[in-house]
């Protein structure tokens, strides 16, 4: 059973354009959505998160966009490097809960 | 600050054959998470120590996969015996203290390459 569901799986974007990659959920218990960048033989990294009591969250380059109503947020990439070419995962944890379940991730290619 | 260290960085095996894994957190770290991730997919978590104590092992297939934290400082995962459905990234991750009511940041580890033939 799939609880959060990522998309696209893969994107393609030239340098200085916005990436945009979306997730949906369905457990309404969840209250706390990071989202994790690994590289090619690296673990994850946190990157960004957000709490459901606000509906965006903007670090340097990258925002988080949350809509609680559709169970869906989006991490937003501005000015898109080529060292930003990594996979990029959401994730999500309930309110008490020790877990973090992940997306399946998007591989984004930022192309000169 | 050191990373989360582990240990091997690849290994390949046969099916049926056991194998390990170690993992060194980053220091003062009392909670310790291992995840599988599946190529194309993300990580799942297998288990998670407080200190070296067990706080969930619900996603952990015990019949072939063991894992211990002694002393509280290091682990290892074991898979005996091993399948090929096992070949995966055996990520090694910390946290400060246990992620609960409190969303503590988690620092992996660069994982565990494994390929069972």
């Amino acid at each position: 059973q799939q609880q959060v569901k990522q998309s696209p799986q893969s994107l393609i974007v030239q340098k200085g354009g916005i990436s945009i990659i979306n997730c949906a959920y369905e457990n309404t218990a969840f209250d706390y959505f990071p989202w994790y960048q690994q590289f090619p033989g690296k673990g994850p990294a946190l990157l960004i998160a957000i709490r459901p009591d606000v509906s965006e969250k903007k670090e340097g380059r990258f925002t988080i966009s949350f809509n609680k109503s559709a169970k869906q947020f989006s991490l937003h990439i501005m000015d898109s490097q080529p060292g930003d070419s990594a996979t990029y995962f959401c994730a999500a944890k309930g309110a008490g809960s020790y877990q973090l379940t992940f997306g399946k991730g998007t591989k984004l290619s930022v192309i000169p | 600050e050191a990373g989360v260290a582990q240990s091997p960085r690849y290994k390949i095996i046969e099916k049926r054959q056991s194998v390990a894994f170690w993992c060194n957190p980053i220091s003062g770290h009392a909670t310790l998470y291992w995840y599988q991730q599946i190529l194309g997919q993300g990580p799942k978590l297998l288990i998670q120590f407080q200190n070296n104590g067990v706080v969930d092992d619900s996603q952990l297939p015990k019949d072939r996969f063991s894992a211990e934290r002694l002393k509280g400082v290091d682990s290892t995962l074991k898979i005996q015996p091993a399948k090929l459905e096992d070949s995966a990234v055996y990520l090694c991750a910390s946290s400060r203290r246990l992620s609960g009511t409190t969303n503590e940041k988690l620092f992996f580890g660069s994982g565990t390459q494994l390929s069972v033939l």
